[in-house]
């Protein structure tokens, strides 16, 4: 059974700094990584979904690394905003199931 | 991107009625819809799987005849909490698949349901 871990759980940094969240996951066969973004008592935006076959996936600000080998991943955010505070959430993808971290929760200072 | 539409936003009702929740995927057709729920501080959990025109697949420990999924269309599925007492009281979120539901694309998700149960 995948379980998917994310450290730290929450974190808190001014504003311009740039940052990493951890993710990591039991079970290497997932076809692929996904992170996501939840914003307080809303759904989940998609921002990043990296292939098993990929090692990484960038968006803008947002760097995605996958290590199958190692059952990690991590996101990375350049230049961090307020506007980044969310939950940031990582999930591992079975063939017709993911299976979620319980998030991070991030906090910019201006 | 594609658009899944699910309301209502939140939901209070009293224990011991139903409560009706609908998704809605309005640029595409969802072929496959996955309704999750999330206690606080907790991982999104998946509750059931739905294929459009087929009975819902529900995960171990779920009540099928507590949590009613209907999925008659391409562009609709609907969960049901029957009977609601305040430990369903949780953030429910749909997800939509166009593709069989397999999990090789971004899986597009609805805004989620804040239920809350007196």
């Amino acid at each position: 059974k995948q379980e998917v871990t994310q450290i730290p759980a929450a974190l808190s940094v001014p504003e311009g700094e740039n940052l990493v969240l951890n993710c990591s996951f039991t079970d290497s066969a997932i076809y692929n990584l996904q992170w996501f973004r939840q914003d307080p008592g809303k759904g989940l935006t998609s921002l990043l979904l990296i292939q098993s076959s990929q090692r990484e996936q960038t968006s803008g600000r947002l760097n995605a690394s996958l290590d199958k080998s190692s059952g990690r991943s991590t996101l990375y955010i350049a230049a961090s905003q307020p506007g980044d505070s969310a939950t940031y959430l990582c999930a591992g993808a079975g063939s017709y199931q993911l299976t979620f971290g319980k998030g991070t929760k991030l906090s910019v200072i201006p | 991107g594609a658009v899944v539409s699910q309301h209502p936003s939140w939901v209070i009702c009293k224990s011991g009625t139903s409560v009706k929740i609908e998704c809605r995927s309005l640029d595409f057709q969802a072929t496959t819809m996955f309704w999750y729920r999330q206690f606080p501080k907790q991982s999104l959990m998946l509750m059931a799987t739905s294929n459009e025109g087929s009975k819902a697949t529900y995960e171990q420990g779920v009540e099928k005849d507590k949590f009613l999924i209907n999925h008659a269309s391409l562009t609709l599925s609907t969960l049901t909490v029957t009977s609601a007492h305040p430990e369903d009281s949780s953030f429910y979120i749909c997800s939509a698949s166009g593709r069989g539901g397999q999990t090789n694309e971004k899986l597009f998700f609805g805004s989620g349901t804040q239920l809350s149960v007196l």
